[in-house]
């Protein structure tokens, strides 16, 4: 049972351009909400975190989206950059427990 | 300060061999997990450590998988009779306490079985 769904799975922009990536959790203890990037062969590093309590976080070119009531949130990256092109995985969790991870958006960033 | 670090980044065996991976926390960090991403997936949990303590093991597909923490440091997962569909990349992470939520992530190993 996929605890939390991403779509789209694949995305592609002009640079500029502000790719926008969705995520649906089931699990109302959940209250921790990172986002992590993965470059090819590296591991997931952290972009954005984000707890319940808030609508909205931006950090830089990040903006993360929260929805508390329908269960969702989302990843808005403003002006992105060639070099933004990765895979960006959501994620949620409780305090003292695993992450549950998304399957993962590949965004390609065209110059 | 030096990351998570993983050896070997890369193992090739055979089926049914023995294998060992090795994750390096980053120091002063209590809590350690492990996961395993499959080609096109998200990283899936497989356990992790409080301390020397395994405080939840639920994710271990099977027996043939085990991992240890002897000293509170360092981290062994061990895999057993390795078949096929073990081949992935096992991800190590660790985080200062277990009730801090973010994790810091190593670079991987990826395994191969033959």
């Amino acid at each position: 049972q996929q605890q939390v769904k991403q779509s789209p799975q694949s995305l592609i922009v002009q640079k500029g351009g502000i790719p926008i990536i969705n995520c649906a959790y089931e699990n109302t203890a959940f209250d921790y909400f990172p986002w992590y990037q993965q470059f090819p062969g590296k591991g997931p590093a952290l972009l954005i975190a984000i707890r319940p309590d808030v609508s909205e976080k931006k950090e830089g070119r990040f903006t993360i989206s929260f929805n508390k009531s329908a269960k969702q949130f989302s990843l808005h990256i403003m002006d992105s950059q060639p070099g933004d092109s990765a895979t960006y995985f959501c994620a949620a969790s409780k305090v003292r427990n695993q992450f549950y991870f998304g399957t993962g958006t590949s965004l390609t960033v065209i110059p | 300060g030096a990351g998570v670090s993983q050896t070997p980044s890369n193992k090739v065996t055979e089926k049914g061999k023995y294998v060992e991976l090795r994750c390096d926390p980053i120091s002063g960090h209590t809590a350690l997990y492990w996961y395993r991403q499959s080609l096109g997936q998200g990283p899936e949990f497989l356990i992790y450590f409080q301390g020397t303590g395994a405080a939840d093991d639920s994710g271990l597909p099977n027996d043939r998988f085990f991992a240890v923490r002897p000293e509170g440091s360092v981290s062994t997962l061990k895999i057993q009779r390795t078949e096929r569909g073990d081949s992935a990349v096992y991800l190590c992470a660790s985080s200062p306490t277990v009730s801090y939520n973010e994790q810091f992530f190593g670079p991987g190993t990826r395994l191969t079985v033959l």
